[in-house]
């Protein structure tokens, strides 16, 4: 089945760690995201990328690092700058480009993985 | 000013009832429109594209008005499992926004026996 794959379903930080998400989709999409959830809230992009080897900061990208090295996989490492790092974080990727809109933009997310601090 | 604005609610219906859900967004170049639902501690699943002529998916319908910039949700005969919180989602794909989407706060809706 295709789909999306992010591990741990559940992250324990201690103070000073950095720690890695990860994000995994076999649906042979180019571009993939990172959000970041907060109860009661919308989601927030954190990173994107739309081809391998690229990728742009999103509306709040400090306290995070990304990488692209292979199509299929997207980390998110959660680095001990960022200060509130508790939340539910969502990756997403979305189809080829060239295929009209709207399809092009729509974006299929991987079941989340739930970030606490120790 | 958000760029996508939803009234967060909650919505608590009885079953059977007939809600509706608004959403506003403020960039007039916006260019895809779409809601999705999410349950309670899951991801967001799309729920159905919005198109400028209206569309309807069984008992959603979804309408857009881009000179108010106004998208609606409606869910006639709401179901027990209709109860989750249903996202505003607005793409503007100028310069290198390639794909990405804003998503307004969300609205609860609670549907009860």
């Amino acid at each position: 089945d295709g789909g999306i794959t992010q591990s741990p379903k559940y992250l324990f930080r201690k103070e000073g760690q950095n720690v890695t998400l990860s994000c995994e989709q076999n649906l042979n999409h180019d571009a993939m995201y990172w959000y970041r959830q907060d109860p009661g809230q919308g989601l927030r992009l954190i990173y994107y990328s739309q081809i391998v080897n690229d990728f742009q900061k999103g509306d709040i990208a400090e306290g995070y690092s990304v990488s692209r090295e292979k199509k299929e996989s997207f980390p998110l490492t959660v680095t001990s700058a960022q200060k509130n790092p508790t939340a539910f974080y969502l990756c997403a990727s979305s189809i080829e480009r060239g295929t009209p809109s709207p399809a092009k933009n729509i974006q299929y997310f991987g079941a989340g993985t739930r970030l606490s601090v120790l | 000013r958000k760029e996508v604005e939803q009234d967060p609610g909650p919505f608590n219906v009885p079953e059977g009832a007939t809600v509706a859900f608004n959403c506003t967004y403020s960039n007039s170049a916006s260019q895809s429109f779409f809601w999705y639902r999410q349950d309670c501690r899951k991801e967001p699943k799309l729920l159905m594209s919005v198109y400028s002529s209206g569309n309807e998916d069984g008992r959603f319908t979804a309408q857009l008005n881009r000179a108010s910039q106004y998208i609606s949700l409606l869910i006639r005969d709401s179901k027990l499992s209709d109860s989750a919180t249903y996202l505003c989602v607005v793409n503007y794909a100028g310069g290198t926004s390639y794909g990405k989407l804003t998503f307004g706060q969300g609205t609860i809706l609670t549907v009860h026996p």
